[in-house]
């Protein structure tokens, strides 16, 4: 167990429609990242954020967005979703973000988009 | 670009003995780090070892460890011992610099490997 929670565990759901993810960190740790897996695009980093602010942007789409609260947690929010969104999402959590930190991966959301 | 190459798709091991799972990388940067994860079919990620790029030794976990060859910009794990539980997916991934704003990593395909009894 990394410490890093994920809800939903599973999320089936329409195209069109909008879903939460929502990630807890590791205790004490500040910052937060989301990747997406695919089966076509594989594991990819979509965002990161450090005590509640966007620290770096990856491939993510504008039908996407995402935020950090200053209890630390995170949420994903997926829009007009379409079913090539269907994939497994992971939060992993760091420290400070900082040069020699690893990343923990929490347990991950997988969601189907029918 | 920094880019993470993983050329098994998928080996197969017999119990008890070693495996080397193999990952090459490109990068222009001086300083990077570099990390092993293992996903097994329940699908989370599972760190295993981290190798800085001035690390003069070789990472080792338990019965991880980190072939790392940085002129030939290789960074293969090996496995010793291989029990039925280390079938899974094993991702080599590389995090950008160690000085940049962010530490997102970037991620190889993959290796899938099965341990045979």
């Amino acid at each position: 167990d990394s410490g890093v929670t994920q809800t939903p565990k599973h999320l089936i759901t329409a195209t069109g429609q909008r879903v939460t993810l929502r990630c807890s960190p590791r205790s004490g740790d500040l910052s937060v990242y989301w990747y997406q897996q695919s089966l076509d695009q594989g594991l990819q980093f979509l965002i990161q954020y450090y005590n509640g602010e966007e620290r770096a942007k990856g491939n993510i789409l504008e039908r996407f967005s995402a935020q950090q609260f200053p209890d630390l947690h995170s949420e994903l929010n997926l829009s007009s979703l379409e079913l090539g969104d269907s994939a497994l999402y992971f939060c992993a959590s760091s420290p400070r973000g900082g040069a020699v930190e690893t990343q923990y991966f929490g347990p991950g959301t997988r969601l189907l988009v029918l | 670009a920094q880019k993470i190459t993983q050329t098994q798709p998928g080996m197969f091991v017999q119990e008890k003995e070693a495996v080397t799972l193999d990952c090459t990388y490109d990068t222009s940067d001086q300083s990077y780090g570099l990390f092993w994860y293992k996903q097994p079919s329940s699908g989370e990620m599972i760190f295993l070892i981290y190798q800085g790029s001035y690390d003069e030794q070789n990472a080792t976990e338990g019965r991880y460890s980190l072939n790392f060859q940085k002129a030939r910009k290789s960074a293969n794990l090996v496995i010793s011992a291989s029990q039925l539980g280390d079938s899974a997916m094993y991702f080599c991934a590389m995090r950008e610099g160690l000085q940049g704003a962010t530490n997102k990593l970037i991620f190889g395909t993959g290796t899938l490997l099965a341990v045979q009894p």
